[in-house]
């Protein structure tokens, strides 16, 4: 099993949409867990922090559920200009707290 | 600088040659990982650097892959022999341990013809 997990896409969806995205990890000691944002032949940045309590950054709400270890990123009234990869990004525990990436989903978001 | 920068951008190649990628990561930064992405592909990734601790290898894809990471700071990326596989671009990224803000380099992208 992957490390961190995500369904690779593509969510095509017309703009104003609500669109959802998950990602689970398998490491159940991990610490931190953020959600970047890769844009086309750029490299990928960070989009959000995710807490336990949930937290929001305008149409972005990011949440987590320990228990059945999964994140997810919730993006409302969809622009054209969130089309892009979303990585979900999990770090381990301890001294180490090796940072790993998932493979991404894509989104395309259309007029 | 206030990023990661890597060099060079760009690198052609020709089959069977070696080739040497650069990272230098954000000064303080302890935490430094290479990682791989090819074209519509996800992110591979490939070693990371955490202090003095030994690095994590567990990513190299093969023994015509290695890297070094001196003083603490930069870094380079070896690839002997390459093959037209290694084509890829190579991202380099680092942090401080667990916090947020992993910073990627803009990549280096290597053509191997």
């Amino acid at each position: 099993r992957k490390e961190v997990e995500q369904d690779p896409g593509p969510f095509n969806v017309p703009e104003g949409a609500t669109v959802a995205f998950n990602c689970t990890y398998s490491n159940s000691a991990s610490q931190s867990f953020f959600w970047y944002r890769q844009d086309c032949r750029k490299e990928p940045k960070l989009l959000m922090s995710v807490y336990s309590s949930g937290n929001e950054d305008g149409r972005f709400t990011a949440q987590l559920n320990r228990a059945s270890q999964y994140i997810s990123l919730l993006i409302r009234d969809s622009k054209l200009s969130d089309s892009a990869t979303y990585l979900c990004v999990v770090t381990g525990s301890g001294g180490y707290q090796k940072v790993t990436f998932g493979t991404g989903t894509k989104l395309q978001v259309i007029p | 600088g206030a990023g990661v920068s890597q060099s060079p951008s760009n690198k052609v190649t020709e089959k069977g040659k070696d080739v040497e990628l650069r990272c230098d990561p954000i000064s303080g930064h302890t935490a430094l990982y290479w990682y791989r992405q090819s074209l519509g592909q996800g992110l591979e990734f490939l070693i990371y650097f955490q202090g003095n601790s030994a690095p994590d290898k567990s990513g190299l894809p093969s023994d015509r892959f290695s890297a070094e990471r001196t003083g603490g700071s930069v870094s380079t990326l070896t690839i002997q022999r390459t093959q037209q596989e290694d084509s890829a671009v190579y991202l380099c990224a680092s942090s401080l341990p667990g916090l947020a803000g992993t910073i990627f380099g803009p990549g280096t992208r290597l053509t191997v013809l």
